[in-house]
């Protein structure tokens, strides 16, 4: 398996522009989580989901931000309108069940100017 | 909830000494403790991992060790390569929650010729 692929792995964009980013998990894996890496805050949980079910929404910071999961093999992460404050790394992983290891992506370098 | 808190945050070492790294956590019912290791312009990777159930675990020249009572966890490189060097992440996982981690900001290693 190629394990969590993101893209893009890098996305400059405007201010006030709509921004997705894609995860496709690692091939029979259960869950799936997107993380944000901020120097100032770390890697930070947005959301998460199980058999494409999203779980726990409680760290998307607002309401610009949204998540689907249309199927099993493929997630997206979207902020409208974007702010350069969004401007992070974003990371997607997955898991095969709740105890195990959680792979991650290689992330998504997102730049709001 | 959980909370990870991880120090220090920047360690330099000189090659063949060694690094600890170490780890609180918050919620007593945390069961699962990893450590991820990223490398500049990758995703985090698991290096090692332990469960609430054991108190020390060894790989080559990665150990962690546990300490239930007081909470804490850490983890110890002998023998440092250059190539340890980047930044380290702890997390645990709250027993019964549905898999998410909570990190601590990171540590990051350097390693000096």
């Amino acid at each position: 398996d190629a394990g969590v692929i993101q893209s893009p792995r890098h996305e400059v964009t405007e201010m006030g522009q709509e921004v997705t980013l894609r995860c496709k998990p690692i091939s029979g894996h259960d869950y799936l989580f997107w993380y944000r890496q901020t120097m100032m805050r770390g890697l930070e949980l947005l959301i998460y989901f199980n058999n494409n079910v999203p779980i726990d929404d409680s760290g998307m910071p607002e309401d610009r931000f949204s998540a689907k999961m249309p199927n099993a093999s493929f997630s997206t992460l979207k902020i409208q309108p974007s702010e350069p404050r969004d401007s992070a790394v974003y990371f997607c992983a997955s898991s095969a069940n709740r105890g195990s290891e959680a792979f991650f992506g290689q992330g998504t370098r997102l730049t709001v100017v | 909830g959980e909370n990870v808190e991880q120090h220090p945050s920047t360690l330099s070492v000189q090659e063949g000494d060694s690094a600890v790294i170490k780890c609180t956590y918050s919620d007593s019912a945390s069961n699962y403790f990893p450590w991820y290791k990223q490398e500049l312009g990758k995703g985090p990777q698991l290096i090692i991992d332990i469960r609430s159930n054991v108190g020390e675990k060894k790989d080559q020249r990665i150990a962690v060790t546990l300490n239930k009572t007081a909470k804490h966890f850490s983890l110890h490189i002998t023998e440092t390569q250059p190539e340890d060097s980047a930044v380290y992440f702890c997390a645990a996982r709250v027993r019964g929650s549905q898999g998410n981690l909570i990190f601590g900001k990171g540590t990051k290693l350097s390693v000096k010729p």
